[in-house]
């Protein structure tokens, strides 16, 4: 079975700094991973989508994220923090298609002036 | 307009009410989706149709009536509702829930509160 942990469920940076959202993941088969996010009474968006190819996948809005299969981790990353990044950011797995999509509970960022 | 429209955007009902929930997508995909997101849960996978035939059924109870006449169009119909089913109903829709490189996109959700 697969499963997905995000680590913090809370993330708070200032304007400009790094953001870094740690995903951890568990698959018995070569994941496919993904990360999503949802602005304020707002549904889902994809953001990126690692399914095989590079290991470092690059997103909308600036963000990236870098797969590492020693450490099972799917961690998303943005240089600089611009106050529209403001939202929560879901990580998820899956070994198949969409209809066996796995969602981690999401992290909350908040950006500070 | 947008690729997946939920409506309403808000529904308050009673236990007793029986309402719907209706979701339309712009996209031309062939599969849709019912998602529940609850505070503090993961997003929990309810309804799948591909091709309008139902695909996955997620262990729902049977007050959660789906139907999905064509691959445009998708209802969540709703009755004797229980106050820890207020949540955010939450509809996605993909060409090929089979395939991985078939992303989801979402709608904007129906923000459900059952009194």
């Amino acid at each position: 079975a697969q499963s997905v942990t995000q680590l913090g469920s809370h993330v708070s940076v200032s304007e400009g700094a790094l953001v870094l959202l740690r995903c951890n993941y568990s698959s018995s088969v070569p994941p496919y991973l993904f990360w999503y996010v949802q602005y304020p009474n707002q549904g889902l968006q994809l953001l990126l989508k690692y399914t095989s190819a590079a290991t470092l996948v690059k997103g909308i809005n600036g963000f990236e994220a870098e797969f590492k299969k020693s450490e099972t981790s799917f961690h998303l990353t943005k240089p600089s923090a611009h106050m529209s990044d403001a939202a929560e950011y879901f990580c998820a797995v899956s070994d198949g298609g969409a209809q066996k999509l796995v969602f981690g509970q999401g992290t909350r960022l908040t950006i500070n002036p | 307009e947008t690729g997946v429209t939920q409506t309403p955007r808000h529904l308050v009902m009673g236990m007793t009410n029986k309402k719907s929930l209706k979701c339309e997508q712009h996209l031309g995909h062939n599969a849709m989706y019912w998602y529940k997101q609850s505070a503090k849960k993961p997003l929990e996978l309810m309804f799948v149709y591909n091709f309008k035939e139902q695909t996955e059924n997620n262990s729902v109870p049977s007050r959660f009536s789906p139907e999905c006449p064509n691959s445009s169009h998708l209802f969540l119909h709703l009755h004797t509702l229980q106050p820890e089913d207020s949540a955010l109903y939450l509809c996605a829709s993909s060409q090929d829930p089979d395939r991985v490189n078939s992303p989801l996109h979402f709608g904007n959700g129906t923000r459900l509160t059952v009194t």
